[in-house]
């Protein structure tokens, strides 16, 4: 059973804090995501990797940065965390070739908070 | 903007009832994706559509890409309360791919 699993299902931060989310998959998958997903505005891609120590800006990057030092770990780091943080946190993960028609599968989704 | 547009954002039918929901762009895509998240989950794929015109059945699903590549719709025949979610599509460009906001289904018993 294919499985990509989130540090953490729910996380309380202060204003500033940095803060860690870890990513991990089991498939030997290529291509790993970060999404946010905010009611109304669906899906939105922060970073994607498509090998180790690889990593490309999506369509909202700013204030985020990523990891992945290991094929089956991507980290999302949020250097300073801000309110407008907070949002649902979905990793995804997806084989190789041709990869934009490939099946992504997705994590449970980390609710974070940013106080 | 959203790249992707779902209409309706809600729909709340009865059980046993016919729908149909949908996914329109000014862009061509190569591909386009149909998810569905339940709450608590990430999206889970239902189906992946490439070629202009094609349906694809999958048991009471019917979906259809448009035949300029640019949209897509998801009809559920005789819908059961399991079929509640959020229906997600995703278009893909190349190496891109982008989602929609989703539209919210809830079937009552």
């Amino acid at each position: 059973d294919v499985k990509v699993t989130q540090s953490s299902r729910y996380l309380v931060k202060r204003t500033g804090e940095k803060v860690f989310l870890e990513c991990v998959q089991d498939m030997d998958h290529e291509n790993m995501f970060w999404y946010r997903q905010d009611p109304g505005l669906g899906l939105r891609l922060i970073y994607f990797s498509y090998d180790v120590k690889m990593k490309e800006k999506g369509d909202i990057p700013e204030g985020y940065s990523v990891s992945r030092e290991k094929k089956e770990r991507f980290s999302l780091i949020l250097e300073s965390a801000s309110t407008n943080q907070t949002s649902m946190y979905l990793c995804a993960s997806s084989g190789l070739a041709g990869w934009s028609y490939n099946e992504q599968f997705f994590g449970p989704g980390t609710r974070l908070t940013v106080l | 903007t959203q790249l992707l547009e779902q209409s309706p954002q809600f729909l709340s039918i009865q059980e046993g009832e016919n729908l149909t929901v949908y996914c329109n762009s000014s862009s061509v895509f190569s591909s386009l994706q149909w998810y569905r998240q339940e709450p608590g989950e990430g999206p889970v794929l239902l189906v992946t559509v490439v070629t202009g015109g094609e349906v694809k059945k999958l048991k009471r699903l019917t979906f259809q890409f448009g035949d300029a590549r640019k949209d897509s719709s998801l009809h559920i025949t005789a819908a059961q309360p399991g079929d509640t979610g959020l229906y997600l599509c995703a278009g893909g460009r190349g190496g891109d791919m982008r989602f929609g906001a989703g539209t919210r289904l809830t079937v009552k018993p």
